[in-house]
């Protein structure tokens, strides 16, 4: 596609359970990375990929949080045990390389009920 | 205290005003972006900038590496222009981008 892309656009799921929020970067984008926004806030980082292997997941805040990027281009943000905290917009961005423009997609909303 | 600062917060302006939003970081940066992001829409890529000064059309995005500070400038400003600005910085010898709160920008008629 012509940009990234991230589904589901909008999820809606209950208190421990878990989910997986996917991420299709623009073809040919080496670069991969997942943030977090909460309510008027700034986005937070979350992991950063180069190719397969993360290169900085610093950012995932537990061990229920998880993403990986098996063939360097589709990425999948995983969370167990969902909490009413992890509700949030998780975006995704992907660039050509390191130390390049981010392109941003529209964001998945996660509302834990 | 924040690594990246933005000011106004909120900013209000009629229509054709100039308007400038300010961003000021604590950190050695390689690069500093300005985003775009309307009400329930993703991130657009402004700028992206390391020294000086770069133009697009109304937008004007000012560094100063010294001072650690940057500015967005919005000439002939326009009701479309009402979004919420975010200044993001990448640190020296790092990939991901921090943010600043964002400054929400609302242009009337």
């Amino acid at each position: 596609g012509a940009g990234v892309s991230q589904t589901p656009s909008n999820k809606v799921t209950e208190k421990g359970k878990y989910v997986e929020l996917r991420c299709d970067p623009i073809s040919g984008h080496t670069a991969l990375y997942w943030y977090r926004q909460s309510l008027g806030q700034g986005p937070e980082f979350l992991i950063y990929f180069q190719g397969t292997g993360a290169a900085d997941d610093s950012g995932l805040p537990n061990d229920r949080f998880f993403a990986v990027r098996p063939e360097g281009s589709v990425s999948t943000l995983k969370i167990q045990r969902t909490e009413r905290g992890d509700s949030a917009v998780y975006l995704c961005a992907s660039s050509p390389g390191p130390n390049t423009e981010a392109f941003f997609g529209q964001g998945t909303r996660l509302t834990v009920v | 205290k924040n690594e990246v600062e933005q000011s106004p917060q909120n900013l209000t302006a009629q229509e054709g005003e100039f308007i400038t939003i300010n961003c000021s970081y604590s950190v050695g940066i390689s690069a500093l972006h300005w985003l775009q992001q309307h009400p329930g829409g993703g991130i657009v890529s402004l700028f992206m900038l390391s020294s000086g000064k770069k133009k697009h059309g109304r937008l004007i995005a000012t560094i100063n590496i010294q001072e650690k500070h940057s500015s967005l400038h919005i000439t002939a400003s326009h009701p479309r222009d009402s979004a919420v600005y975010i200044c993001a910085v990448r640190g020296q010898g790092a990939q991901k981008l921090v943010f600043g709160q964002g400054t929400r920008l609302t242009i009337n008629p």
